[in-house]
């Protein structure tokens, strides 16, 4: 069955420091890729996406993600965390074969920025 | 624009008792997505539905879990004679479309986190 494995469960960093959250999957054929974020209290926000092209890929508030095809990976990373990135994130994956788009999540990590 | 709106945000039942939620799509989208979290757990698929149609409902446990569309209306999950392994956050997304291969990014409502006593 397909998987999505979150290795980092709970993160905790100080402002200013860097942030590379990991994400591998188990699927062998094309793959269509998310980070999504969960600030607290409020409901999932897509931080990026991979479909096709570039395999370095930009999103939003400073986050950028790389899909490396041989390592089955997508890991998130930022170069400076602001306390205001405390939140919870999730990868997810849809296989490109999918024609329902139903996304298949990892079990999240709980990134904590200290002031 | 409004979001995905999900209704109520929190819901208490007792064991068994039926629960139902509710899940208005963005304007535009006829495609609707269910996912469960349950505590300390990642989000998992439980079933996509399109106008009138579930088209795959693999997610769904067998029993006493429905789910449906209408014409009319919001999008309603129902579960029937509430456990409490049923207590959990509900989350709907809605996408413009999904056809083929291609894929539509999908936006998600604020989830209904359902307490079962």
């Amino acid at each position: 069955a397909q998987s999505v494995s979150q290795h980092n469960h709970h993160v905790i960093l100080s402002e200013a420091a860097s942030l590379e959250l990991g994400c591998n999957y188990s699927y062998g054929g094309t793959v269509n890729l998310f980070w999504y974020v969960q600030y607290p209290g409020q409901h999932l926000q897509l931080l990026l996406k991979y479909f096709s092209g570039d395999p370095l890929v930009k999103g939003i508030k400073g986050f950028e993600a790389e899909f490396i095809k041989s390592k089955f990976s997508f890991n998130l990373r930022k170069p400076s965390v602001q306390w205001s990135d405390t939140a919870e994130y999730f990868c997810a994956v849809t296989p490109g074969s999918s024609n329902t788009g139903k996304l298949i999540f990892g079990q999240g990590t709980t990134l904590q920025v200290k002031p | 624009n409004a979001g995905v709106m999900q209704n109520p945000r929190h819901l208490v039942r007792r064991r068994g008792q039926e629960a139902r939620l509710r899940c208005s799509p963005m304007k535009g989208h006829s495609h609707v997505y269910w996912y469960r979290q349950l505590p300390e757990e990642g989000l998992k698929f439980m079933v996509y539905l399109q106008k009138e149609n579930i088209i795959d409902e693999s997610g769904m446990p067998k029993e006493r879990f429905s789910a449906e569309f209408p014409k009319e209306g919001p999008s309603i999950l129902r579960i029937q004679q509430v456990v409490r392994g049923d207590s959990a956050a509900y989350f709907c997304a809605s996408s413009p479309r999904t056809q083929g291969q291609v894929v539509y990014e999908q936006y998600f409502g604020p989830g209904t986190r359902l307490t079962v006593t």
